[in-house]
C-alpha cells in the first residue's frame, strides 16, 4: 500500500526566508507526485505536479518540487516566502495507473511572519 | 463551469440520526472521489466513482456509509446512525480518468458535526 510522510508539521518563517519542506513516499512502482496547497478558508487547489519527464518541477506562485526517485523524495521549495503563503501543504501520491486514488500526508502548516 | 459544488456546506446532526451529502462533479470528469479529512491530518480516501460504478472502498467506509453516483453524474454520500467520531469535513474531487497525472479538482468540502 502507498503511504506519504511529511516531516515537518509546522513551519514558522519569516517573509523572504527559503522554504523546503520535506515529503517522502512509499511505493514500489510508478508514481505521480503532487503538492496540494489550502489556504485558510479555502479548499484544496493544486500547486504542482510530477508524473514524467523533467524530476525539477515548477508551479504556481514560484514553487518548486524535485523528485529523487533514489530517495522516494518529492520535497517542495520556494526561495522567497511571502505572508500570503501561509497555509496548510499537502503532499500526495498516486500509482501510475488509470483512477488510482490519491493518497495524501497528514500536510505542513506554514505560518509566515511579515 | 463553476468547479467542484458541494452541498451543504455545514451540517449538524444528532448522534443516530442519518446525513446525505451532495456532490456536482466538473460536468465533462468521469470520476468522482469522496475523502474525509479530520484537524490536523490530511484527506483520507472514503471511495471512488468511474462514471455510475463505484470502483474502489476504503476500509475506513464502514456499513454506515454508502455512496451512489447514479447516471454518473452527481453524487451523494449518506452516513446512517451519525457517531460523533463522523464529524469531519467531507471532500468531493473529481478528475478525468486520461489526465491521471493531472491530479483532481476538490470541492469546498461540507462539515458535518454531530452533537
Amino acid at each position: 500500500a502507498q503511504s506519504v510522510s511529511q516531516h515537518n508539521h509546522h513551519v514558522i518563517l519569516s517573509e523572504a526566508a527559503s522554504l523546503e519542506l520535506g515529503c517522502n513516499y512509499s511505493y514500489g512502482g510508478t508514481v505521480n507526485l503532487f503538492w496540494y496547497v489550502q489556504y485558510p478558508g479555502q479548499h484544496l487547489q493544486l500547486l504542482l505536479k510530477y508524473f514524467s519527464g523533467d524530476p525539477l518541477v515548477k508551479g504556481i506562485k514560484g514553487f518548486e518540487a524535485e523528485f529523487i526517485k533514489s530517495k522516494f523524495s518529492f520535497n517542495l521549495r520556494k526561495p522567497s516566502v511571502q505572508w500570503s503563503d501561509t497555509a496548510e501543504y499537502f503532499c500526495a501520491v498516486n500509482a501510475n495507473q488509470a483512477g488510482t486514488a490519491l493518497i495524501f500526508g497528514k500536510g505542513t502548516t506554514l505560518s509566515v511572519s511579515s | 463551469d463553476t468547479g467542484v459544488s458541494q452541498n451543504p456546506r455545514h451540517k449538524i446532526t444528532k448522534r443516530g440520526q442519518n446525513v446525505t451529502f451532495r456532490c456536482d462533479p466538473i460536468s465533462e470528469h468521469n470520476r468522482l472521489y469522496w475523502y474525509r479529512q479530520t484537524l490536523g491530518q490530511g484527506p483520507e480516501f472514503l471511495t471512488y466513482f468511474q462514471n455510475e460504478a463505484q470502483l474502489e472502498k476504503s476500509r475506513l467506509l464502514s456499513d454506515r456509509f454508502s455512496a451512489e453516483r447514479p447516471k454518473g453524474s452527481f453524487s451523494t454520500l449518506e452516513i446512517q446512525r451519525t457517531e460523533q467520531g463522523d464529524s469531519a469535513m467531507y471532500l468531493c474531487a473529481s478528475s478525468l480518468d486520461r489526465d491521471r497525472g493531472h491530479g483532481y479538482t476538490f470541492g469546498s468540502g461540507t462539515r458535518l458535526t454531530v452533537v
